[in-house]
């Protein structure tokens, strides 16, 4: 069975400052990663994926994520963060064929100071 | 893209009766929905999986005769919580996949359930 750990419950971070939301994972087969967002009492929002091919994903608002096959990691980072950036951030495992199940690690709160 | 809809996005009851909440597929036909439960500052937790037109799967733990799921149709997935208790006071989140796999689900909006 897979596994999900995410190492930080929370990060403080100065507004533009770089931040790295980690996260391993655990699993005997291939997997699939993903990212997740959370604004209080929302549902969650897709933040990148990694299914297969280039090992850095990239999202539409400046983050990106690397596959480390051999770290098992999929550390979520941000060059520079704005205070909207303020949220929940789930990171989750699926394995290859194993029917959609999605495991989800235990959330990183990223809180942005101005 | 594909949309899951969630309804309602909060509720209050009292204890001892029965609340239903919906998931729905907007926009595509969701062959598999999840259910989840998020407890206050804490991950989500896979409650069940649902297949249209057979049985819920549910995880170790999980009281499926409290926590009641059918998915009739392959646009709407229901979880009844049946005598709700204040410890049944949670956010419900559920999830959509596509028969094509759409990976990287659609998740609904949430619910917020309170038991008074």
């Amino acid at each position: 069975a897979q596994s999900v750990t995410q190492l930080d419950s929370q990060v403080p971070v100065f507004e533009e400052a770089p931040v790295e939301l980690r996260c391993n994972y655990s699993s005997s087969v291939s997997v699939y990663l993903f990212w997740y967002v959370q604004y209080p009492n929302q549902g969650l929002q897709l933040l990148l994926k990694y299914l297969s091919g280039s090992t850095l994903v990239e999202s539409i608002n400046g983050f990106e994520a690397e596959f480390n096959k051999s770290q098992t990691s999929f550390h979520l980072r941000k060059p520079s963060v704005h205070i909207s950036d303020t949220a929940e951030y789930f990171c989750a495992v699926s394995e290859v064929g194993g029917g959609f199940k999605t495991i989800f690690g235990a959330g990183t709160r990223l809180f942005v100071k101005a | 893209g594909a949309v899951v809809s969630q309804h309602p996005s909060w509720v209050i009851c009292k204890s001892g009766t029965s609340v239903k909440i919906e998931c729905r597929s907007l926009d595509f036909q969701a062959t598999t929905m999840f259910w989840y439960r998020q407890f206050p500052k804490q991950s989500l937790m896979l409650m069940a999986t649902s297949n249209e037109g057979s049985k819920a799967t549910y995880e170790q733990g999980v009281e499926k005769d409290k926590f009641l799921i059918n998915h009739a149709s392959l646009t709407l997935s229901t979880l009844t919580v049946t005598s709700a208790h204040p410890e049944d006071s949670s956010f419900y989140i559920c999830s959509a996949s596509s028969p094509t796999g759409n990976y990287g689900y659609t998740f609904g909006s949430g619910t917020r359930l309170t038991v008074v």
